[in-house]
């Protein structure tokens, strides 16, 4: 299995609080994305980043924010929770961006009350 | 928007059938790839297939790609328990950096 690790795998908080969600990576990948799952919806790209500090918006990016410093960690923050971001987050990693396969994180379950 | 849609949303098949699903796109792409998520996990590839290549290979997978029709299928063939998964299509467009998801389709195995 790819390097990467998500935390927290599970998490209920109430509206209006900040989160931040984290992936960690150990291949030393150049991208790594920041997906939501919902139910009919699939996976949508909340953001994305292409080298350190490189970052952009995906097609559902209102809401969140992202930070990259290092290579292998890329932060995602909710700056003000709310319940239409109760879903499940996926983060993942490529090589060479959308050329070759990605690999997934297991997920973070978020509650939103 | 979505760019990938597959169909079925779901399918139910006896083990040792196969399983067909099918994915439409709406722009040009550089290339199309196939995931299987298992309940609960993450997203794990399956296979990739450029817009050059009309099929493609994998164990019991086979992938095809119609450009002209805009259009993918994933065949697996001799169904096992194992199979029942949630399966993606995803599509990458030229000179971009991300990859844009279907709604999925959920494949059941009956043993």
């Amino acid at each position: 299995d790819a390097g990467i690790t998500q935390s927290p795998r599970h998490k209920v908080t109430e509206t209006g609080t900040p989160v931040t969600l984290r992936c960690h990576q150990t291949e030393n990948h150049r991208y790594m994305y920041w997906y939501r799952q919902d139910p009919g919806h699939g996976l949508r790209l909340i953001h994305y980043s292409y080298g350190v500090k490189d970052t952009d918006k995906g097609e559902v990016s209102d809401g969140y924010s992202v930070s990259r410093s290092k290579t292998e960690d890329f932060l995602l923050t909710l700056e003000s929770a709310t319940s239409s971001q109760t879903s499940v987050y996926f983060c993942a990693i490529s090589g060479q961006g959308s050329s070759t396969e990605a690999f997934f994180g297991q997920g973070t379950r978020l509650t939103v009350v | 928007s979505q760019q990938g849609e597959e169909d079925p949303q779901a399918l139910s098949i006896q083990e040792g059938e196969n399983a067909t699903m099918n994915c439409s796109y709406k722009t040009s792409i550089n290339n199309l790839q196939w995931y299987r998520q298992n309940s609960g996990r993450g997203l794990v590839h399956l296979i990739l297939i450029r817009s050059n290549e009309r099929e493609k290979h994998s164990g019991r997978l086979r992938v095809t790609l119609d450009t002209s029709k805009k259009s993918s299928s994933l065949l697996i063939t001799a169904s096992r328990a194992a199979d029942t998964a949630s399966y993606f299509c995803a599509t990458a467009i030229y000179n971009d950096y991300k990859l844009s998801f279907g709604a999925g389709t959920t494949v059941t195995v009956r043993a």
